[in-house]
């Protein structure tokens, strides 16, 4: 049971670039995120899916465009990155126990934006 | 909207000794509390959840107890390990915006041997 994989792992590029961080869970969970975490400020969200076919904005959306492509799959992109996304993100999951989303998080990818 | 407060950012610790770590919220709708262990390298993974409706939680070495008329919450785990040395997280969410998970900002433990 692999849980959340996100794709890449780590990946450089240059300001004005785009890319594509792919995100996809086997625990037929309905909610997606994604998340970034810069130090000292925690994990701070920018798109979630509440179920498939639905996307919404979280606290820093701008900058980034989300797909749920299916139930699996979670897609972050980046049209023209800045210097200010160099980060790691994050993806999730959830299942709603007692009205609470529990969240399981992939291992992260590592951007780096020159 | 909810803002969580986490102290200290750094906590260093003897092996056996206890470790505390406090978070506030700012939002009294909030009723959802849990706390994750990220280590190096990896993703934060949940450890142990509080809801409002109740004021304390154990599991083995680890607890968390909630204040809801001051709006805090902590964490404290008993005769610390060098495994348990990572970072912590606290997040709080409320029923009408359960998908907004919004988190503290991170303790670093170091358990030393």
């Amino acid at each position: 049971n692999a849980g959340v994989t996100q794709t890449p792992k780590f990946q450089v590029l240059k300001t004005g670039q785009s890319m594509t961080l792919q995100c996809a869970q086997d625990m037929n969970h309905n909610s997606m995120y994604w998340y970034r975490q810069d130090p000292g400020m925690g994990l701070r969200l920018i798109y979630y899916s509440a179920s498939e076919g639905t996307t919404d904005k979280g606290e820093v959306p701008n900058g980034y465009n989300v797909s749920r492509l299916n139930k699996r799959e979670f897609s972050l992109r980046l049209e023209s990155a800045a210097p200010s996304q160099t980060s790691v993100y994050f993806c999730a999951s959830s299942v709603k126990l007692s009205g609470a989303n529990v969240l399981t998080f992939g291992a992260g990818s590592r951007l780096t934006v020159l | 909207g909810e803002n969580v407060e986490q102290h200290p950012s750094t906590l260093s610790v003897q092996e056996g000794d206890s470790a505390v770590i406090k978070c506030t919220y700012s939002d009294s709708a909030s009723n959802y509390f849990p706390w994750y262990k990220q280590e190096l390298g990896k993703g934060p993974q949940l450890i142990i959840d509080i809801r409002s409706n109740v004021g304390e939680k154990k599991d083995q070495r680890i607890a968390v107890t909630l204040n809801k008329t001051a709006k805090h919450f902590s964490l404290h785990i008993t005769e610390t390990q060098p495994e348990d040395s990572a970072v912590y997280f606290c997040a709080a969410s409320k029923k009408d915006s359960s998908y907004k998970l919004i988190f503290g900002s991170g303790t670093r433990l170091l358990v030393r041997p």
